[in-house]
């Protein structure tokens, strides 16, 4: 069983509809959370960096984390078709330490 | 641009060559890491520094596999009589350190092996 497990989907959502992303892992060690995003080709681009349990927001874009259940989501609000990449979770238990990925959720978009 | 730089963007190769990857990391940051990136998966952890020096490196990183940072600025990861496994996109990332602990990836190098 891979530490962190991230559902691949692809998962295609109409424009303007809440998005949904969501990461389980098992290692009760990881205190760090990231969210990244990937467009085809190129490296992943930092979205969001929440530390331990609790919420944070950053313009259309929520992260939460339930360390208790060892869940970790990202919502998009007003979702665009810019929006459309390979969503990527991260963590790792130590700060500046390595990161262990999910496996990325594609996301499309439609207009 | 001030991000993470890394070069070649692409590299085609034979089967027994030997390649060798660049990444500049951003400006006074003092990791630097590598991780390797296949289709469809998240990125994999090779190896990371800490200024010179290599704190950690991953199992998947065989023995031909090698990175330096000797200046404890740029950094080179060399792949010596590369196999076709090894076509998989490699990434470079650096992060601050002292205390902030974001990781900022480049754009990364894509290696294909014939």
């Amino acid at each position: 069983q891979k530490e962190v497990e991230q559902d691949p989907g692809p998962l295609s959502v109409p424009e303007g509809a809440i998005v949904s992303l969501n990461c389980t892992y098992s290692n009760s060690a990881f205190q760090y959370f990231m969210w990244y995003r990937q467009y085809s080709r190129k490296g992943p681009e930092l979205l969001m960096y929440t530390y331990s349990s609790g919420n944070k927001e950053d313009g259309r874009f929520t992260a939460q984390v339930d360390k208790s259940s060892k869940y970790i989501s990202l919502f998009i609000r007003d979702s665009q078709p810019s929006d459309s990449a390979t969503y990527l979770c991260a963590m790792s238990a130590f700060g500046n330490e390595k990161l262990t990925f999910g496996t990325g959720t594609r996301l499309t978009i439609i207009p | 641009d001030t991000g993470v730089s890394q070069n070649p963007r692409h590299k085609i190769t034979k089967r027994g060559q030997n390649v060798t990857f660049r990444c500049d990391p951003i400006s006074e940051h003092n990791r630097l890491y590598w991780y390797r990136q296949t289709l469809g998966q998240g990125p994999e952890f090779l190896t990371y520094f800490q200024n010179e020096a290599q704190l950690e490196k991953s199992r998947l990183l065989s023995d031909r596999f090698s990175a330096e940072r000797p200046k404890g600025s740029f950094s080179t990861l060399e792949i010596q009589r590369t196999e076709q496994g090894d076509s998989a996109m490699y990434l470079c990332a650096s992060s601050p350190g002292q205390g902030e602990n974001t990781i900022y990836f480049g754009e990364g190098s894509w290696l294909t092996v014939v």
